[in-house]
């Protein structure tokens, strides 16, 4: 069974200090890892599909890795508009549904 | 980028009513879609694939009596809430594969009363 971890669980950081969130998997063959963001009340947002181990992607103030075990979601300088729930998921065949980790919810602080 | 609508954005019904959500592929065709529930500051649990023109497949624990999907052509699937109840309430999003990923509608926000 596919199983998606994040961690820490919820991350207030101050404008502009950088961190890192955390996504641990176990699939039966990956095709790929989703990284999207959810603000409140509203259907996900997608941000990153990484493929392959030492893969990395960047999007702004977010740079997406993966590993064999896990993928990193570095945040650069945050801002208070990057405050949302950051979303991780596995898909192991093309064409099936994303297994969805809990989220860590992103506070900025001005 | 590929766009995923659904309708409507929020909708409240009394206890015992049956309420249809629809989500449509904007911009490409989805011979499968994704349905799934989200609780309150709870991560995305996945109810059912909904496949153009067969059977949805559910998933265990998801009453395929009491949500019904229907995909009838390749840019709808829609998913009926029968006789709803307050446990009902939640918040449903679909999803469908265009462009080579995975793109999600904006939810559809059911409050049982």
């Amino acid at each position: 069974e596919d199983q998606v971890t994040q961690s820490p669980e919820a991350l207030r950081l101050q404008e502009g200090e950088s961190s890192s969130l955390n996504c641990s998997y176990t699939v039966s063959g990956l095709r790929g890892l989703f990284w999207y963001r959810q603000d409140p009340g509203k259907g996900p947002e997608f941000l990153f599909t990484l493929y392959s181990a030492g893969e990395e992607k960047e999007k702004e103030r977010l740079k997406a890795t993966l590993t064999k075990k896990e993928s990193f979601l570095h945040i650069t300088a945050p801002k208070p508009e990057d405050s949302a729930t950051y979303l991780c998921a596995v898909q192991a065949i093309r064409g099936r549904a994303l297994t969805f980790g809990s989220g860590t919810r992103l506070q900025v602080q001005p | 980028g590929a766009v995923v609508s659904q309708h409507p954005s929020w909708v409240i019904c009394k206890s015992g009513t049956s309420v249809k959500i629809e989500c449509r592929s904007l911009d490409f065709q989805a011979t499968t879609m994704f349905w799934y529930r989200q609780f309150p500051k709870q991560s995305l649990m996945l109810m059912a694939t909904s496949n153009e023109g067969s059977k949805a497949t559910y998933e265990q624990g998801v009453e395929k009596d009491k949500f019904l999907i229907n995909h009838a052509s390749l840019t709808l699937s829609t998913l009926t809430v029968t006789s709803a109840h307050p446990e009902d309430s939640s918040f449903y999003i679909c999803s469908a594969q265009g462009d080579g990923e995975l793109f999600f509608g904006e939810g559809s926000r059911l409050t049982v009363l």
